[in-house]
């Protein structure tokens, strides 16, 4: 089993439409958990950060759910300019207080006119 | 603020040449510096990772190698490629805090081997 799974997509959704991602993770030590968008040939960009409490940030909303070990990314009223592909990611220790990151494969995204 | 730099941008090298990507930081001091390769439509794969100077961990055992020559500066080297080399190789950085933890990629270098 990978340690972080998402559905590849595509995802092919009309503009202003609402859309949702999953990620599940396999760590249950996993401790900080984010959301990537990267466009084609660019790199990673930090969308946003997971909070346990949940966390919105305009149209965008993240959610976490540590029983089911599980993220999730809204995105509400697309606009064509959110196509890309969503990368989630968890975190987790390789040397003292240092850690890194694990990326799911990504969901590919296309907003439609 | 802190910035990432990667060169080349691009790169199209012989099967059995060398390589040497570099990639520098600025704006930070002692950061953990990563470098990942993400091959044509697959996902991104850690290759190696370094929390210092001369401190390098590797992942996945292969035949290309890093080095950690300054605080700043993180290179990436193979002395024979393979065409299964070739990607889209990102160098990130990140500080730990116990505040959060956060992760930046520089720009990349797109690597074609013939």
């Amino acid at each position: 089993r990978k340690e972080v799974e998402q559905d590849p997509g595509p995802f092919n959704v009309p503009e202003g439409a609402t859309v949702a991602f999953n990620c599940t993770y396999s760590n249950s030590a996993s401790q900080s958990f984010f959301w990537y968008r990267q466009d084609c040939r660019k790199e990673p960009k930090l969308l946003m950060s997971v909070y346990s409490s949940g966390n919105e940030d305009g149209r965008f909303t993240a959610q976490l759910n540590r029983a089911s070990q599980y993220i999730s990314l809204l995105i509400r009223d697309s606009k064509l300019s959110d196509s890309a592909t969503y990368l989630c990611a968890v975190t987790r220790r390789f040397s003292g207080s240092a850690r890194q990151l694990t990326f799911g494969s990504g969901t590919q995204l296309t907003v439609l006119p | 603020s802190q910035t990432i730099h990667q060169w080349p941008a691009t790169l199209v090298q012989p099967v059995g040449s060398p390589l040497s990507l570099e990639c520098t930081v600025e704006g930070t001091s002692n950061p953990n510096l990563y470098w990942y390769r993400q091959a044509a439509g697959r996902g991104l794969q850690l290759l190696f990772y370094s929390i210092g100077i001369g401190q390098i961990s590797s992942e996945v055992p292969q035949n290309l190698s890093a080095s950690r020559p300054q605080d700043r500066q993180f290179i990436l080297s193979s002395k024979k490629l393979l065409l299964s080399d070739s990607g889209f190789y990102l160098c990130a950085w990140s500080v730990s805090r116990d505040a959060g933890f956060t992760q930046y990629f520089g720009p990349g270098t797109r690597l074609t081997v013939l």
